[in-house]
């Protein structure tokens, strides 16, 4: 397996913009988590999908936030519009009920 | 809520010294228990994993024991290579969810 897949690995873009960033979940695994890793604040769960469905979007910052998971081999996070502070590199991971995490390797992200 | 604390870092070693990276945690029930590693530019790996009071997790000559009785899970190796070099995350979950709680991360700086 190819592992959980993120695209794309690195965004710059300006402050306003729209900024889409996607993930291809391992096969066959029913939960899907995006975090956000920065230095101040460390990794924090954003969003997490059990069987497509959102179960806990306390961490998404705001409303410019939001996460789709149309269905079970696709998940996209949007930030709309992006701002500085936004900047940081976002990680999606994938499971199955409950075990281990496997992550991707991240977007880096980069609001000017 | 649930948390987890984890040292500061940076941590600086010459190789084959012992290494100690404290993790204490607090919550409600019976969490798992969990180290993640980092490398450079990567997503994070699962290193070990403890699921009850007194096992002991170990991977790549890591070990770390879940004490109930002190709320810790430090991870321990007894001599560091260069390659050991990384960000180690300890981490908690709760139930059949999944969702991950982290610490801030500790940077472990191997020198030869």
């Amino acid at each position: 397996d190819a592992g959980v897949i993120q695209s794309p690995r690195h965004e710059v873009t300006e402050m306003g913009q729209e900024v889409t960033l996607r993930c291809k979940p391992i096969s066959g695994h029913n939960s899907l988590f995006w975090y956000r890793q920065t230095m101040m604040r460390g990794l924090e769960l954003l969003i997490y999908f059990n069987n497509n469905v959102p179960i806990d979007d306390s961490g998404m910052p705001e409303d410019r936030f939001s996460a789709k998971m149309p269905n079970a081999s696709f998940s996209t996070l949007k930030i709309q519009p992006s701002e500085p502070r936004d900047s940081a590199v976002y990680f999606c991971a994938s499971s199955f009920y409950g075990g281990e995490q496997f992550f991707g390797p991240g977007t880096r992200l980069t609001v000017l | 809520g649930d948390s987890v604390t984890q040292m500061e870092g940076p941590v600086t070693l010459s190789e084959e010294a012992f290494l100690t990276i404290n993790c204490t945690y607090t919550a409600t029930g019976y969490p798992s228990l969990f180290w993640y590693v980092q490398y450079p530019g990567e997503g994070l790996q699962l290193l070990l994993k403890a699921t009850k009071a007194d096992d002991k997790g170990s991977n790549k000559g890591f070990e770390a024991t879940y004490r109930k009785e002190t709320t810790s899970f430090h991870l321990e190796k007894g001599s560091v290579q260069v390659s050991d070099s990384a960000v180690y995350f300890c981490a908690l979950t709760q139930g059949s969810q999944g969702n991950l709680i982290f610490g801030k991360g500790t940077k472990l700086s191997v020198k030869p």
